[in-house]
C-alpha cells in the first residue's frame, strides 16, 4: 500500500493565482481531511469528508473548495491564491469513526507559496 | 470550546536526561488523545495514543503518556532522550462522529550533545 499520497510536494503561486492541491488514498478509508500547519500554531482543519459525496468545513476553510467523487481521492483546490495561504497542506485518511475513533494516517505534506 | 494547550513552545535536553512533554486539554466528550512527532521536513508520525483503559500507554521509540483525567493531561515522557528525538512534537485530542482532530500548537524539542 502507498498509504496517502500528495501532489505536488512543492509548489509557489502568484497571489490570484489558483490550483489543486492532490490527495489520494489506497487503504479504503471514508474518513479524508485537509490541514494546514503554520509555525506556532500547530495544524488547524480545512475541510473533511466522512464519505464520498460528503463534505464539511473544518476551523479554517475560506477560500479553499473540496469534492469527494470517489472514496480514494480527496483534491483540495484554492480559488484565488493569497498570501495569507503560504502553508504546509496535510492530506489525513482513516476508517469512519463508527462512534468511536481511528487513527489517522497523515500524507507527506505540500509545502505551498503565495507570492 | 475543544481545545488542546501545550504550554512549552521550545525544550532544550541533554542527551540521556528524562523527557516530559505537557498536554492540557478541553474536550466536552470522551477525549481520544494522541502524540505525534514531526521530524524536519517530514510529515507527521504517530508516536502513542490513548483511547480507554490503562492510563499509561506505551508507544514507539521508548516513549509513554500517562493520561490524568482529573487534570485534564496527557503528558508525553522518555526516560533518556537520543540525539534522534529532536523534532516537533504534537498533541491531540479527537473523537465523535466526524472523526475530527484538534492539534495543540507544538513542542520543538533540542537535544544537547
Amino acid at each position: 500500500n502507498a498509504g496517502v499520497t500528495q501532489t505536488p510536494k512543492f509548489q509557489v503561486l502568484k497571489t490570484g493565482q489558483s490550483m489543486t492541491l492532490q490527495c489520494a488514498q489506497d487503504m479504503n478509508h471514508e474518513y479524508m481531511s485537509w490541514y494546514r500547519q503554520d509555525p506556532g500554531m500547530g495544524l488547524r482543519l480545512i475541510h473533511y469528508s466522512v464519505g464520498a459525496g460528503i463534505t464539511d468545513q473544518g476551523e479554517v476553510p475560506n477560500g479553499y473548495n473540496v469534492s469527494r467523487s470517489t472514496t480514494e481521492d480527496f483534491p483540495l483546490r484554492l480559488l484565488s491564491a493569497a498570501p495569507s495561504q503560504t502553508s504546509v497542506y496535510f492530506c489525513a485518511s482513516s476508517y469512519s469513526s463508527g462512534g468511536g475513533y481511528n487513527e489517522q494516517f497523515f500524507g507527506p505534506g505540500t509545502r505551498l507559496t503565495v507570492l | 470550546a475543544q481545545s488542546v494547550t501545550q504550554p512549552d513552545i521550545h525544550i532544550t535536553v541533554s542527551e540521556g536526561a528524562s523527557l516530559e512533554l505537557r498536554c492540557n486539554y478541553s474536550y466536552g466528550a470522551t477525549p481520544y488523545l494522541f502524540w505525534y512527532v514531526q521530524s524536519p521536513g517530514q510529515g507527521l508520525q504517530l508516536l502513542l495514543k490513548y483511547f480507554s483503559g490503562d492510563t499509561l500507554v506505551q508507544g514507539i521509540k521508548g516513549f509513554e503518556a500517562e493520561f490524568k483525567r482529573s487534570q485534564s493531561s496527557f503528558n508525553l515522557r522518555k526516560p533518556s532522550v537520543h540525539w534522534s528525538d529532536a523534532a516537533e512534537y504534537f498533541c491531540a485530542v479527537g473523537g465523535g462522529a466526524t472523526n475530527k482532530l484538534i492539534f495543540g500548537t507544538g513542542t520543538l524539542l533540542a537535544v544537547q550533545p
